[in-house]
């Protein structure tokens, strides 16, 4: 069974400018989270869909962060402008049932 | 809001010893509490997954245990190797995963 994949695993940006990551979960999951890690922190949730629709996006930050599933299925999300504390790491995770599937992340750097 | 602490922030032990790691969380309404792994520059891997009715999961050298009243969690790693150097993280899930900061264990050889 293939993992969730992501791309790309490393992007260095100055601040201002925009990026977008891609991930696409394990075929069937229909729950698909991005997470936002920085470093010596755990994973924080920044939106989490149910097929195509949003169940929780309360930890976005709107006026600079956008994401979208595609038909339920691929994921990118977007960050424009960027901003210093913005450098993290990305990760997707898709969940059938309670267990969680990591992808490897993007890691961020926003200089 | 739910809170997640995991206590140490890091640990050093010589291989083969028996060791235990911590996770407490401040409201006990959870569905599971699960423990991931981190390796450096990768993703979350599943350890081992607690249903709120269970006490304890076990799967080879690990053995997690939940007492969802006192609002704890431990991590028994049996014989350790230093192939177990990784951080380890728990989350609690009630309406969302809510994750600690994990511990970052290095086995000496």
């Amino acid at each position: 069974e293939a993992g969730v994949a992501q791309s790309p695993r490393y992007k260095i940006i100055e601040k201002r400018q925009s990026v977008a990551f891609w991930c696409n979960p394990i075929s069937g999951h229909a729950t698909l989270y991005w997470y936002q890690q920085i470093l010596g922190q755990g994973p924080k949730l920044l939106i989490q869909f149910q097929n195509n629709g949003v169940v929780d996006d309360s930890q976005l930050p709107k006026d600079r962060f956008s994401a979208e599933r595609l038909k339920g299925v691929d994921s990118t999300l977007k960050i424009q402008p960027a901003k210093l504390e913005d450098s993290a790491v990305y990760l997707c995770a898709s969940s059938f049932g309670e267990q969680l599937f990591f992808g490897s992340g993007t890691q961020l750097s926003v200089l | 809001k739910q809170e997640v602490t995991q206590i140490p922030a890091a640990l050093s032990v010589p291989e083969g010893e028996n060791l235990v790691l911590n996770c407490s969380f401040t409201d006990s309404a959870i569905y599971n509490l699960q423990w991931f792994r981190q390796d450096p520059g990768k993703g979350l891997t599943s350890l081992l997954l607690i249903q709120s009715s269970q006490r304890e999961q076990t799967s080879g050298r690990l053995n997690a245990s939940l007492d969802k009243s006192s609002g704890r969690s431990t991590l028994y790693i049996a014989a350790s190797q230093p192939g177990d150097s990784a951080t380890y993280l728990c989350a609690a899930q009630g309406n969302q995963f809510y994750f600690g900061t994990g511990t970052s264990l290095t086995v000496i050889p």
